[in-house]
């Protein structure tokens, strides 16, 4: 099975920051990497399908980039309501595994 | 508008059996894989099983193989997941999601269901 970490597990920032979360498969995927935000108490929101393209209605400071095992959540600009958990998961090959996620938080 | 219900869930005993149906609506379901993820409480997201538009192709995590059985309707644009002998570390909400396409992603899910497993 397609191992996925992510780092940091948890992040404290402030409004107007530049956000990087990682994202790492223990062998290649190629670019089938997607990124979700996850509110408390709400499902998750795709934001990033195949390392880096923008699903539809998500803002456009969300970014991803990356190829083979290794991959990036850029977020330019943090606003309020950025505030949630993000998790990556990849689509090459069933199981299709989640990482563990990364809490942005404010500081 | 799309929209995906999830409903069946509830409190069960160790060993006991419950079927989550998802209701899907707002698009042509019958082109669609389709996906169940589940969240422990306190937890992240697992994946725990995926059905092909036409039922050809399904896959299951390891935790739930052997024991729970995804399976959908066409004509009632239903997507279901039969759980039988549940254990307490099934105890969580179960998403049901739609594969956006060839990329894999899950772009529209539902609100979810909690499934309790206690005695």
């Amino acid at each position: 099975d397609i191992q996925m970490t992510q780092s940091p597990s948890s992040l404290s920032a402030s409004v107007g920051d530049r956000v990087i979360i990682t994202c790492r498969a223990s062998q290649s995927i190629s670019t089938y990497l997607n990124w979700y935000q996850q509110k408390p108490g709400q499902a998750p929101n795709l934001l990033i399908y195949v390392a880096s393209s923008l699903q539809s209605g998500v803002p456009s400071r969300f970014s991803g980039s990356g190829s083979g095992t290794d991959f990036t959540l850029t977020i330019s600009s943090l606003q309020p309501e950025d505030f949630a958990t993000y998790y990556c998961q990849q689509s090459f090959r069933p199981p299709f595994t989640f990482g563990p996620g990364t809490k942005v938080d404010i500081k | 508008e799309v929209q995906l219900v999830e409903f069946g869930g509830g409190l069960v005993q160790p060993g006991g059996s419950l079927r989550l149906s998802c209701a899907a609506s707002g698009f042509t379901f019958s082109s669609y894989t389709m996906n169940w993820v589940r969240q422990a409480p306190g937890k992240g997201l697992e994946w725990v099983s995926y059905i092909s538009s036409s039922s050809n192709t399904i896959y299951y995590a390891d935790s739930v193989k052997g024991r729970f059985t995804i399976s959908r309707d066409n004509v009632k644009n239903s997507l279901y997941l039969q759980m039988n002998s549940l254990r307490s570390e099934d105890t969580a909400v179960y998403y049901c999601a739609r594969r956006k396409d060839s990329s894999g992603s899950n772009d529209y899910w539902g609100q979810g269901t909690l499934v309790t497993v206690s005695s």
